[in-house]
């Protein structure tokens, strides 16, 4: 069965500096998607950041990326230059994907709160 | 991307009572789901709702209790029957779009008292 674990249950930040979300996963399944997500204190889920269990790169969205380790089975978001409106719950999810790249729900980690001080 | 929205956005309601929550889509989508988030907590998915088919619920969700109903391919409800304090939770709608990006609705916040 598929798994997200997120060990940090808070971060904290100062603005302008770099921070590493940790998160690793658990799945059986060769073809799997790594998703990221912040979920500001309106409640709102906010998509972030996406990586194929067979993409290459890493992937980048702005000031996020994903630091993509396979064999480790580590999918670390990294927000570089913090803001203060990144303080929020960050969440890793996954879906494994069928041959027809259907898929399925999102399964979601525990999440991370972020906080940024001036 | 999708754009969802969900009806109501919060509400407080008495225990033993029902709510449904109506989920609209602004395209047609193949895929929707249903997640809770207890306070302070992740997201739990309830039940998989395609079109023209019985949901699909995940272990410890059961349609007595968590009704879902999906008449076609921009519209769901899902109602949270006899309700108790510990059903207070955000309720959030999904959708998996075309190119298999899944996106949330804005939640509804229910308070059971």
């Amino acid at each position: 069965a598929q798994k997200i674990t997120q060990t940090q249950p808070g971060m904290f930040v100062q603005e302008k500096e770099a921070v590493t979300l940790d998160c690793t996963y658990d799945t059986s399944d060769q073809s799997y998607g790594l998703f990221w997500y912040k979920q500001p204190s309106s409640g709102e889920m906010i998509f972030l950041i996406y990586q194929g269990s067979y993409d290459e790169q890493n992937a980048t969205e702005g000031r996020y990326s994903l630091n993509f380790q396979k064999a480790r089975k580590s999918a670390n978001l990294v927000i570089s230059a913090s803001q203060l409106g990144d303080s929020a719950m960050y969440f890793c999810a996954m879906r494994e994907l069928s041959a027809n790249q259907a898929g399925t729900a999102l399964i979601f980690g525990k999440g991370t709160t972020l906080s940024v001080s001036s | 991307s999708a754009v969802i929205s969900q009806k109501p956005s919060r509400d407080i309601c008495q225990r033993g009572t029902s709510l449904t929550i109506q989920c609209q889509v602004d395209s047609q989508v193949t895929m929707m789901f249903w997640y809770r988030q207890q306070p302070g907590q992740s997201l739990t998915l309830i039940a998989t709702a395609n079109q023209g088919s019985e949901a699909t619920y995940e272990s410890g969700f059961v349609i007595d209790k968590f009704p879902i109903s999906r008449p076609n391919l921009t519209f769901s409800t899902l109602t949270v029957s006899n309700m108790s304090p510990e059903d207070s939770s955000i309720y959030l709608c999904s959708v998996l779009d075309s190119s298999y990006e899944q996106y949330f609705g804005p939640g509804t916040r229910l308070t059971v008292t």
